[in-house]
């Protein structure tokens, strides 16, 4: 257990729903990125949020938004969904940019 | 951007061997390098991480070594068990960003 938690585990939904999911970092850690892994693309980065600010942005989609909260748990919109947002979603948290980063169990989200 | 490369896609070894992961990377900037064990429909976890300032890195059976002339990594594990069985990514990233760039991941099958 990395001691980062994600709700909800699996999610299923239709086409141009929206959805939101949550991450509670480990404690102690400021930092939270969130990752999208899907068979082609692999573990891809999309957002980095440190101390309740956003530190970096990978390749999110407009339709996707995130914001990271005073107790530091974060939260990942997506909305206007597609079949193919289709994917595992992964927030990892650390104390800092460029320490090590701790993945949670992820949520696998199925667009119907 | 960053890019990196994983070297091989999959990687088949009878137990006991000796595993090798090689990775490459783009951006002479990065400056940390982790490697992921992700079992199938679980979090990526974190075995082993080293920084450009270190050459090698050991943990039990498990070793990384840093070329940052060449800009390649490669993980090592020796005397493997059936349980290293899984798929295996590398990453990179810099202290100042933290978003990590993974490498495509490799697929470690042990037989015994």
């Amino acid at each position: 257990d990395s001691g980062v938690t994600q709700t909800p585990k699996h999610l299923i939904t239709a086409t141009g729903q929206r959805v939101t999911l949550r991450c509670s970092p480990r404690s102690g850690d400021l930092s939270v990125y969130w990752y999208q892994q899907s068979l082609d693309q692999g573990l891809q980065f999309l957002i980095h949020y440190y101390n309740g600010e956003e530190r970096a942005k990978g390749n999110i989609l407009e339709r996707f938004s995130a914001q990271q909260f005073p107790d530091l748990h974060s939260e990942l919109n997506l909305s206007s969904l597609e079949l193919g947002d289709s994917a595992l979603y992964f927030c990892a948290s650390s104390v800092s940019s460029g320490t090590a980063q701790y993945f949670g169990p992820g949520t696998r989200l199925l667009v119907l | 951007g960053e890019n990196v490369e994983q070297h091989p896609s999959t990687l088949s070894v009878q137990e006991g061997d000796s595993a090798v992961i090689k990775c490459t990377y783009s951006d002479s900037a990065s400056n940390y390098f982790p490697w992921y064990k992700q079992e199938l429909g679980k979090r990526p976890q974190l075995i082993i991480d080293i920084r450009s300032n270190v050459g090698e890195k050991k943990d039990q059976r498990i070793a990384v070594t840093l070329n940052k002339t060449a800009k390649h990594f490669s993980l090592h594990i020796t005397e493997t068990q059936p349980e290293d069985s899984a798929v295996y990514f590398c990453a990179a990233s810099t202290y100042s960003w933290g978003k990590l760039q993974f490498g495509a991941g490799t697929q470690v099958v042990v037989t015994p």
